[in-house]
């Protein structure tokens, strides 16, 4: 069945660009995540949404991210002029349930964005 | 400030060996504690725990939460090359999942 789907997979950008990142959670999952993980660490969180609304963005590093999900469906997280230390793997994962409700989460495949 | 550590960092053992990995966590509101592995794409979900000295088993891994000394385990038996891989662990406390780095097993023939 299909999973959790992101794109694009992988994203080079100069410095000053800005990137929009896509996310299509698994049909019928009501909240998405969304998370950063550097080489050899574990994700760390961003923000989450259950259905459209955005229930915690306080991951977000700066006020250069910023995400949303209006149809409660599709996701896309954007990053405004972008720097070199935004290089990371950027996942997404979404779940049955609402978030907080501790259910599992099925992560997308990651975007590789590279800033030089 | 919440934080999930896990132990070892890394670990590297023979096929057939019996490995225990390590989670503690130190969350508020804690709701529920879940282990995954993640080979070389996305994390893949394993178990998710809520209740104390309650095993979860999947073939040869099993994972049991205690939630008042703050920390679970996973136990990987007669362990193949296939198992290989980073085993993540993270506390959910209702509105965030808290990841830690990880345990990078190396199963050897």
């Amino acid at each position: 069945g299909a999973g959790v789907s992101q794109s694009p997979r992988y994203k080079v950008t100069k410095r000053g660009q800005d990137v929009a990142l896509r996310c299509d959670p698994i049909s019928g999952h009501v909240s998405l995540y969304w998370y950063r993980q550097a080489l050899g660490q574990g994700p760390e969180f961003l923000t989450y949404f259950n259905y459209e609304a955005q229930q915690d963005k306080s991951g977000l590093p700066n006020d250069r991210f910023s995400a949303e999900r209006p149809e409660g469906s599709i996701s896309t997280l954007t990053i405004q002029r972008t720097e070199q230390r935004d290089s990371a793997m950027y996942r997404c994962a979404s779940s049955l349930a609402l978030g907080g409700s501790g259910y599992e989460q099925y992560f997308g495949p990651g975007t590789r964005l590279t800033v030089t | 400030e919440d934080k999930v550590v896990q132990s070892p960092l890394s670990l590297v053992v023979h096929e057939g060996d019996t490995v225990t990995l390590n989670c503690s966590y130190e969350v508020t509101n804690f709701r529920s504690l879940l282990w995954y592995k993640q080979e070389k794409k996305a994390p893949t979900f394993l178990f998710m725990l809520t209740s104390s000295g309650i095993e979860k088993k999947s073939g040869r891994l099993s994972s049991i939460l205690d939630k008042k000394e703050l920390f679970s385990i996973l136990n990987i038996t007669a362990t193949q090359t296939g198992d290989s891989a980073i085993y993540l662990c993270a506390g959910n406390t209702g509105n965030q999942f808290y990841f830690g780095t990880g345990t990078s097993l190396t199963v050897i023939p």
